[in-house]
């Protein structure tokens, strides 16, 4: 069974620009999450999908971004314009539909987002 | 205030022998969940262990056992005879039943296992 898959990797761009990070979360399950973790800091939840619904997007900093996921497959998170304190680990995880707040979440790789 | 504390920054250990990665958190939700993660340095986040507030046993997955002494707040991993490959950042964190589905993560400590 394919993980969490995120995309891309790395990503390098200038200040202003507008960047998006993709998700795919593991078939078939309908709870989303974006996470991040800025340069020395803990990682921060950002916000929940329940299939294509947001159901928590407390942890979003600012309207600068925007998470969507249509379909209730895979998500994008979208950055414009990005700034510097920008910078840092996008993390995406997911979990099954059958999850009550204590199972467990399984992480993608990350999306390590620079910001120059 | 900090809901998840971490206070080792870097731990060193030598290969064979058991470490103890500390981890205290702070909740007034009495039901709540504790997990660590390992992150090594491809990048994913591995899940180890959970440990759930009402559990009265200690959580135990192979190697990785979670000290849980629920009056002082703390969910300590030991890992028993360390191996090469244990070498990774660790994360403590929690979900409150209040929270959602909110995971909390601490700062993470980074372990070094010494050949």
């Amino acid at each position: 069974e394919a993980g969490v898959t995120q995309f891309p990797s790395h990503s390098v761009i200038e200040k202003g620009q507008t960047v998006t990070l993709r998700c795919d979360p593991i078939s078939g399950h309908d709870n989303l999450y974006w996470y991040r973790r800025v340069m020395g800091k803990e990682i921060k939840f950002l916000l929940h999908f329940v299939k294509e619904s947001k159901q928590d997007e407390s942890g979003m900093p600012n309207n600068r971004f925007l998470a969507e996921r249509t379909g209730g497959t895979y998500s994008t998170l979208k950055v414009q314009p990005a700034e510097l304190e920008d910078s840092g680990v996008y993390f995406c995880a997911s979990s099954s539909p059958h999850s009550d707040s204590y199972n467990e979440q399984f992480f993608g790789p990350g999306t390590r987002l620079t910001v120059l | 205030a900090q809901k998840i504390t971490q206070t080792q920054p870097g731990m060193f250990v030598q290969e064979k022998e058991a470490v103890t990665l500390d981890c205290t958190y702070d909740t007034s939700d009495p039901s709540y969940g504790l997990f660590w993660y390992k992150q090594p340095s491809s990048g994913e986040m591995i899940f180890l262990i959970y440990q759930g507030s009402y559990d009265q046993q200690n959580a135990t997955e192979g190697r990785y056992s979670l000290n849980f002494q629920k009056a002082r707040k703390s969910a300590n991993l030991v890992i028993s005879a360390s191996q090469l490959g244990d070498s990774a950042m660790y994360f403590c964190a929690m979900r409150e039943r209040t929270g959602g589905f909110k995971t909390i993560f601490g700062a993470g400590t980074r372990l070094f296992v010494k050949a």
